[in-house]
């Protein structure tokens, strides 16, 4: 089976740091996905690993392990604005690049 | 920046009746998705079209569904007879190439069926 896995719910402090895991099962891989999502709103794109090691983007980190079947997402200098659902996507094998999702991550950040 | 763009932005329709969901992929893209979200659930791959034919779609994806890409620029999704259950965001989505791993979603279009 498919399987990703995320925590449900996280909470932070503006200013602080929050990182969000990811561990994922699939058939096969072509990479991973970190999309952040406001309530009824599109997924937006914040981040894209393929090969292991850390990708840096602004207030944004994602890290990937193959070996592991493990990503996370580091958000720094969290802003109010931060709060929302942060959905980890794989890539599934194959030519077609569908998308398998796990369920995202709630975070709230408090002042 | 070109985006990806659907109408409409809410539909709200009985059960048992016809609703086509369109969609407007970023020009020159080749790969076109159609995903789900049933409120409070995770993001549902459907299908997969290119090159004017459908590349994958998932169990979900019935005889109650069909894609179409009637001209050069519009994907559509039709639910020909919509159930209560089929009540969700409809998100499509494009990529640019093969190559491209990148998926640009539209803004979604609410479903709601009574």
């Amino acid at each position: 089976g498919q399987n990703i896995d995320q925590p449900t719910e996280m909470t932070a402090t503006e200013g602080a740091i929050v990182q969000i895991n990811c561990t994922y099962q699939t058939s096969g891989f072509n990479g991973l996905f970190w999309y952040q999502q406001h309530a009824g709103e599109a997924p937006t794109f914040l981040s894209y690993n393929v090969l292991d090691g850390l990708e840096e983007k602004g207030r944004f980190s994602s890290f990937l392990s193959r070996s592991k079947g493990y990503s996370y997402l580091l958000l720094k200098e969290l802003q109010m604005k931060d709060s929302a659902s942060y959905l980890c996507a794989v890539i599934n094998a194959g030519n077609n690049r569908k998308l398998i999702w796990g369920l995202g991550t709630s975070l709230g950040v408090n002042p | 920046e070109p985006e990806v763009t659907q109408t409409p932005s809410h539909q709200v329709t009985q059960m048992g009746q016809e609703v086509i969901l369109r969609c407007v992929p970023i020009s020159n893209h080749l790969y076109f998705y159609w995903y789900r979200q049933i409120l409070g659930q995770k993001v549902e791959f459907l299908v997969s079209f290119y090159n004017n034919e459908i590349s994958e779609k998932s169990e979900i994806f019935d005889d109650q569904f069909s894609v179409e890409r009637p001209d050069g620029s519009n994907f559509t999704l039709k639910i020909r007879s919509t159930k209560l259950e089929d009540s969700a965001m409809y998100f499509c989505a494009s990529r640019g190439t093969f190559l491209n791993n990148e998926q640009f979603f539209g803004p979604g279009t609410r479903l709601t069926v009574l």
